[in-house]
């Protein structure tokens, strides 16, 4: 059972505009929230991240918002370029998890920001 | 440039054999992480170590073991390879902190049993 959900495995975009890429989650335990960018032949490699007590956190380009209620969270790229793109992961921690860093990924969805 | 690098990049074991899978924190984490990452999923998560103790495990088998040394660096140790083992295996390092938890990623071991 898949606790947290990207349901678009792809999303394409123009240069210039938003990037929205968004994330489900199930486990009302979850306090801390991370998106990781991963290019082909790398490993991930870490964007922003949010605590559950905020619903937003800025990073120059990058903005992560957190609805809780709804139990989901988006990330917004503004502009979008092409280097951007790449595979997204959205990773949630369980704060009651056996340990600290336990990492729980979504599947991904690949961003082709085009020229 | 996150400063944790794997060894060796690729790999090619036959079923049923063994392999041990090397990695380096970056300088100044305490903390360890090994992830299997299947073609097409996310990161699962295998186990963490922590000053040299596993410190947390996920739903992977006994065969799956590890270490983490003095000097933070880890192993990642697999025994009785089968077929489905073939995946990327990352390791993340991380400075154990409340309330912040960023894990930084090596470039990941790609392992094909075959």
């Amino acid at each position: 059972d898949q606790q947290v959900k990207q349901n678009s495995p792809s999303l394409s975009v123009q240069e210039g505009r938003i990037s929205i890429l968004n994330c489900d989650y199930t486990n009302s335990m979850f306090d801390y929230f991370l998106w990781y960018k991963k290019y082909p032949a790398e490993g991930p490699t870490f964007l922003i991240s949010i605590s559950s007590i905020k619903d937003k956190n800025e990073d120059g380009r990058f903005t992560v918002f957190l609805n809780k209620s709804a139990k989901h969270l988006s990330l917004h790229i503004v502009p979008s370029q092409p280097g951007d793109s790449a595979v997204y992961f959205c990773a949630a921690r369980d704060s009651h998890g056996g340990s600290q860093g336990n990492l729980i990924f979504g599947k991904g969805t690949k961003l082709s920001v085009k020229p | 440039e996150t400063g944790v690098t794997q060894s060796p990049t690729h790999l090619i074991k036959t079923r049923g054999q063994q392999v041990t899978l090397r990695c380096s924190s970056q300088s100044g984490h305490n903390t360890v992480s090994w992830y299997q990452q299947a073609l097409g999923q996310g990161p699962q998560f295998i186990f963490q170590y922590y000053r040299e103790e596993e410190n947390g495990r996920g739903n992977f088998p006994p065969r799956f073991s590890g270490l983490q040394f003095p000097n933070y660096s880890s192993e990642l140790n697999v025994n009785a390879l089968e077929l489905d083992d073939s995946a990327l295996y990352l390791c993340a390092s991380s400075w154990r902190r409340q309330g912040r938890t960023e894990a930084f990623f090596g470039q990941g071991t790609r392992l094909t049993v075959v």
